[in-house]
């Protein structure tokens, strides 16, 4: 079956902790992408890669990182420095990052919470 | 910079009515028009995407349609059923840039269809 995991699906964060989200494709989808859900401000975009060993900051990057070693694989870690990190986060993928029919498909998503 | 909007945020109807939800956006330029469906609790599936060059893209009970001139997207939903309940989120991409392949999302419109 061809899509997109994201684990765990439920994280609990300490204050000062950091922790980090995965996130496999097996589409293979040249493009990533980690977007953030917060309750009436809709989907945001926090990092996005559309090849292996190259990623760009979205709109609201400070406080993650992320890394892509591997064409199906693009971790996000939540560092200590974001100050509000309690939100629904969703990945991404599409089969490249521009032009033509490049439609974006998610996974089921992780739920954290700091404590 | 891409603004998406949607009305209304929220909407109920009995079952077996035909609806309408819109989409506005700024920016004309824009690449693709995808419509998303989101359960509670779960990721983003894909409903419709209709490319710039389009008018309309149909599947099943829904029909989106796109008009890059009036800066509007509408996602008309027929013989509307109670499993249609969920949130219906619009989301532009922009050709150009630094932001290849991003996504910009209005804050969706909550259908719930009662028996």
């Amino acid at each position: 079956d061809g899509g997109i995991t994201q684990s765990p699906k439920y994280l609990f964060r300490k204050e000062g902790q950091n922790v980090t989200l995965s996130c496999e494709q097996n589409l293979n989808h040249d493009a990533m992408y980690w977007y953030r859900q917060d309750p009436g401000q809709g989907l945001r975009l926090i990092y996005y890669s559309q090849i292996v060993n190259d990623f760009q900051k979205g709109d609201i990057a400070e406080g993650y990182s992320v890394s892509r070693e591997k064409k199906e694989s693009f971790p996000l870690t939540v560092t200590s420095a974001q100050k509000n990190p309690t939100a629904f986060y969703l990945c991404a993928s599409s089969p490249n990052g521009a032009g033509g029919r490049n439609e974006q498909f998610f996974g089921p998503g992780t739920r954290l919470t700091v404590l | 910079k891409q603004e998406v909007t949607q009305i209304p945020a929220a909407l109920s109807v009995p079952e077996g009515e035909n609806l309408v939800l819109n989409c506005s956006f700024t920016d004309s330029a824009i690449y693709n028009l995808q419509w998303f469906r989101q359960d509670p609790g779960k990721g983003l599936t894909s409903l419709l995407l209709i490319q710039s060059s389009q008018r309309e893209q149909t599947s099943g009970r829904l029909n989106a349609s796109l008009d890059k001139s009036s800066g509007r997207s509408t996602l008309y939903i027929a013989a509307s059923q109670p499993g249609d309940s969920a949130t219906y989120l619009c989301a532009g991409q922009n050709a150009g840039g630094t932001s290849y392949g991003k996504l910009t999302f209005g804050q969706g419109t909550i259908l719930t269809v009662h028996p």
